[in-house]
């Protein structure tokens, strides 16, 4: 059974910085590129960052770059995102999600939840 | 950056009526890389359709997905009380970002 499992959100100040970390398990997560998907309370989805399997490509959403790493250790079956100079508008739920290609992002995890306040 | 409008908003409807969303690009996108999500409360999305039409592993046949360039459907035949929930078009492949759809609300009349 593929199953991601994401961890790490927290209540963090402005300014401040965090670490997700995404665990995978039920697929070879070395065969595949992965996303960071986010969604503020109330609101939709939005992509932010992508990896591929190898880590030879990396891409932000403008709303992230610079202040955003996106990450992998494929032999731990992990994927991670920093996050540093946090702003009140990146409280949202993260998730990580993979990337099946053709077949878009085709499992999710449960999601991580960010707030960022004073 | 490609923007995808999704139509209406919200849909209000009983069990066993048809349900058509729709989701506009703002500029031509491949089909081969469109998909739809549904989300239900307090849960992850869900993979429902990819590359326009194919239904993902697990999704009934009374959803289906159309369209092409700029203009793509999802239909549910004939709705089930699990299908009230929000899905979203999004496009992937190719450049990012990929982006999705502010969101249909399908609820219950």
């Amino acid at each position: 059974e593929v199953q991601l499992v994401e961890s790490g959100g927290d209540l963090v100040q402005p300014g401040g910085s965090l670490r997700l970390s995404c665990v995978v398990s039920g697929f070879i997560f070395s065969d595949f590129s992965m996303n960071w998907v986010r969604q503020a309370p109330g609101k939709g989805l939005e992509w932010i960052s992508y990896i591929s399997s190898t880590s030879s490509d990396i891409f932000y959403a403008d709303a992230v770059k610079g202040r955003f790493t996106i990450s992998r250790d494929n032999a731990k079956n992990s994927l991670f995102l920093q996050m540093h100079s946090l702003r009140v508008e990146d409280t949202a739920v993260y998730y990580c999600a993979r990337d099946n290609a053709y077949l878009s992002f085709d499992y999710w995890g449960q999601g991580s939840l960010v707030t960022v306040s004073s | 950056e490609i923007v995808l409008t999704q139509s209406p908003g919200t849909l209000s409807l009983s069990p066993g009526e048809r349900a058509t969303l729709s989701c506009r690009a703002s500029q031509s996108v491949s089909s081969n890389y469109f998909a739809w999500y549904q989300q239900k409360y307090g849960q992850a999305p869900r993979l429902l359709i990819y590359g326009t039409s194919n239904r993902a592993t697990g999704i009934p046949d009374r959803f289906s997905g159309s369209g092409s360039t700029t203009d793509f459907t999802l239909t549910i035949s004939r709705l089930e009380p699990e299908d009230f929930a929000v899905y979203y078009c999004q496009h992937y492949g190719g450049s990012p970002p990929w982006t999705f759809g502010q969101g249909t609300k399908v609820e219950i009349k």
